[in-house]
């Protein structure tokens, strides 16, 4: 059973950092490429970062980029997100997100998306 | 970047009706690229519909996707009480993913 489980939110100061874990399982981790994705309280959902199998290759939402650093180790199985210089509208739920990756039928090949998600993690960002 | 409009932002129908969800982008998109996903309250979105038309593992086949272009659109033929939640249609173009700001869907 595929599971992803996030950890590390809290409560962090404006302008302070803060690391985000999701621990993988189930799967070959090293397969695939993961994403963050949050979710401010009832609000919809924001692609944060991205990062390829090899851990070779980032992507960036631009409200994020040059602040938060998505990284992995897949010796451990795990994908994380370094945080830094917190505003208040990074207040949100976190959930770490495997991206399936690329499906070929007989006729053709698709984006199979974000194919499995974890619970999310919750950063809040007040003084 | 392209920007997904989903529309309505709110559906109230009632239990056995068909729903039609809609998805339209700024700019022509890949139909590859397409998925929809279904949200409840307190729980992680799921992977309904990729590629546009292709429903992921485990979905019911009253769930339907369709479109290409810049006009996309979910289908539920006959509701069932647990389909009443959100619906998130998202793009993948540029190396970033972009999600539309969601319908609710609700019982009338």
């Amino acid at each position: 059973e595929v599971q992803l489980v996030e950890s590390g939110g809290r409560v962090v100061r404006p302008g302070g950092s803060l690391r985000l874990s999701c621990a993988a399982s189930g799967f070959t981790f090293d397969d695939f490429a993961m994403s963050w994705v949050r979710q401010a309280p009832g609000k919809g959902l924001e692609w944060v970062s991205g990062i390829n199998w090899p851990g070779d290759s980032t992507r960036y939402a631009d409200s994020v980029k040059d602040r938060f650093t998505i990284s992995r180790d897949n010796a451990k199985n795990s994908l994380y997100l370094q945080m830094n210089s917190l505003r208040a509208e990074d207040t949100a739920l976190y959930y770490c997100a495997r991206e399936g990756g690329a499906y070929c039928g007989s006729a053709s090949c698709h984006n199979v998306g974000m194919d499995y998600w974890g619970q999310g993690a919750r950063v809040t960002v007040s003084s | 970047d392209i920007v997904l409009t989903q529309s309505p932002g709110t559906l109230s129908l009632s239990p056995g009706e068909r729903a039609t969800l809609s998805c339209r982008a700024s700019q022509t998109i890949s139909s590859s690229y397409l998925a929809w996903y279904q949200q409840k309250p307190g729980q992680a979105p799921r992977l309904l519909i990729s590629g546009a038309s292709n429903r992921a593992t485990g979905i019911p086949d009253r769930f339907s996707g369709s479109g290409s272009g810049t006009d996309f659109t979910l289908t539920i033929s006959r509701l069932e009480p647990e389909d009443f939640a959100v619906y998130f249609c998202q793009q993948y173009g540029n190396s970033r993913y972009t999600f539309g700001q969601g319908t609710k869907l609700e019982i009338k």
